[in-house]
């Protein structure tokens, strides 16, 4: 079974640019994470998705957003980059409700430098 | 990719010997429990979990400690492999909480062949 699928691997923006980022979670998983990883915070969680609806939001702001579309598949988008935006961004998927408690299977992240 | 590692602290063990990793975990109401392991240029790659039922758990060749009592978790590797040398982190979790996962700060383990 294919694990989970993040693209692109690397991405080079300007400050103000927007970009969109893309995950594909593992095959029956409904549930999808976002995380952002940096040297100096750590994972910070971003937002959950589960069937289609944003289901939980971490404390960042309005800059970033989401979605999820019906096949499970979630893009998560940027707007007006900024050169703290510079981050490792992890997208994670579960099998079932968010309310349980259950492991998150991580893909390989999205290498965004904003120049 | 390999600034994950940066400004983490550092465990440095010779190959054989047994690992501790350490965490102090945040929330009393935490009921779930997950080391994950992160190699260069990887996400983080589950190890084992454990529920707050439990205080032990075994894998293969690794285990899971749980003190409730001081909210401490700790990772235990035996017999360390240079593959194990990665980042390790815990990460808790609080049923209904508003995060699917909460992620401690990291420690890095170098294994010395």
């Amino acid at each position: 079974k294919a694990g989970v699928t993040q693209t692109p691997r690397y991405l080079i923006k300007t400050r103000g640019q927007q970009v969109t980022l893309s995950c594909s979670p593992i095959s029956g998983h409904r549930s999808v994470s976002w995380y952002q990883q940096t040297p100096g915070q750590g994972l910070q969680f971003l937002f959950e998705y589960f069937s289609e609806t944003q289901r939980n939001k971490g404390n960042f702001p309005g800059r970033f957003s989401g979605r999820q579309f019906s096949n499970s598949r979630s893009e998560m988008n940027v707007s007006t980059l900024e050169l703290g935006d510079s981050a490792l961004y992890l997208c994670a998927s579960s099998l079932g409700h968010p309310a349980t408690n259950e492991k998150l299977f991580f893909g390989s992240g999205t290498q965004l430098s904003v120049l | 990719g390999e600034s994950v590692g940066l400004h983490l602290p550092t465990l440095s063990v010779q190959e054989g010997d047994n690992s501790i990793i350490n965490c102090a975990y945040s929330n009393s109401a935490s009921d779930y429990f997950i080391w994950y392991k992160q190699e260069s240029e990887k996400g983080p790659q589950f190890i084992i979990d454990i529920r707050s039922n439990m205080d032990k758990r075994q894998g293969q060749r690794v285990t899971v400690l749980l003190n409730k009592t001081v909210k401490h978790l700790s990772l235990q590797i035996a017999a360390t492999q240079p593959g194990d040398s990665a980042v390790y982190f815990c990460a808790e979790n609080m049923a209904g909480g508003s995060e699917k996962l909460v992620f401690g700060k990291g420690m890095k383990l170098t294994v010395n062949p």
